[in-house]
C-alpha cells in the first residue's frame, strides 16, 4: 500500500496569517501520463469531506483561491494565503494512483 | 448537480452484516468508479472498495474477505455489504464518485456494532 504520511498534524493559526500541510508519499504518485494521482480534500465539523485540490496542483471547482496545491512525485504541499474562520477543520491528502486508495493521517487546522 | 443518497441499518450486532446502498441523482453513472469509505469517531478516512457500471470490482485487501460491493444500473445505485461485524467496524460510512479524484461524497450513515 502507498503510505501518506502529512505534518503538521496539530495546526493552531491566527486569522489572517498563511498555513501550510505537507503530504509525503512512500513512492511517486507520478503517472505516465504525467499526472499526479494526489488530492486534498477538507473535512469541516460535522460535514463529509470536500474536495480542495485535484491533480496535485488544480483547484476544484468553488474553491477559494487563498487554497493552493503544489509538489510532484512524493512530496505535495497545500498552502493557504490568508487563513479564514471557515476553515477550521481536518485536511487530508489522499493518492488514487493504485489501489487501495490510502489516505493521510488528517492535519487540524484551528484557530488561534 | 451531483448528489449522492445513502441509506441502511445503523444499529448491528457483532456477526450480522452491514447492509447500506448509494443512490446517485445527476451526471453520467458509467464513466465512474463508486466508491465505499469509512471513518471512526475522531480517526481518519480507510478506502472500502469500488466497482464501475460494468460491475469490475476493487477492494481494500485489509477487508476484502469481508466485503461485497454490487451495481444496480437501472437504478443507479450502488451497495455494500461487509460481514461478520465487530465493534471495530463502527464508523460512518460514506459513499463516493471516483474517477481521480473522489469529487463526491454521500452524507454519511452512522454504523454502530454493540451487542
Amino acid at each position: 500500500d502507498i503510505v501518506l504520511t502529512q505534518s503538521p498534524l496539530s495546526l493552531p493559526v491566527t486569522p489572517g496569517e498563511p498555513a501550510s500541510i505537507s503530504c509525503r508519499s512512500s513512492q511517486s504518485l507520478l503517472d505516465t501520463n504525467g499526472y499526479n494521482y494526489f488530492n486534498w480534500y477538507l473535512q469541516k465539523p460535522g460535514q463529509s469531506p470536500q474536495l480542495l485540490i485535484y491533480w496535485g496542483s488544480n483547484r476544484a471547482s468553488g474553491v477559494s483561491d487563498r487554497f493552493s496545491g503544489s509538489g510532484s512525485g512524493t512530496d505535495f504541499t497545500l498552502k493557504i494565503s490568508r487563513v479564514e474562520t471557515e476553515d477550521v477543520g481536518v485536511y487530508y491528502c489522499m493518492q488514487a494512483l493504485q489501489t487501495p486508495i490510502t489516505f493521510g493521517q488528517g492535519t487540524r487546522l484551528d484557530i488561534k | 448537480q451531483v448528489q449522492l443518497e445513502q441509506w441502511g441499518a445503523g444499529l448491528l450486532k457483532p456477526s450480522e452484516t452491514l447492509s447500506l446502498t448509494c443512490a446517485v441523482y445527476g451526471g453520467s453513472f458509467s464513466d465512474y468508479y463508486w466508491s465505499w469509505i469509512r471513518q471512526p469517531a475522531g480517526k481518519g478516512l480507510e478506502w472500502i472498495g469500488e466497482i464501475n457500471h460494468s460491475g469490475s470490482t476493487k477492494y481494500n485487501p485489509s477487508l476484502k474477505s469481508r466485503v461485497t460491493v454490487s451495481v444496480d444500473t437501472s437504478k443507479n445505485r450502488f451497495s455494500l455489504k461487509l460481514s461478520s461485524v465487530t465493534a471495530a467496524d463502527t464508523a460512518v460510512y460514506y459513499c463516493a464518485r471516483r474517477s481521480n479524484p473522489i469529487d463526491y461524497w454521500g452524507q454519511g450513515t452512522l454504523v454502530t456494532v454493540s451487542s
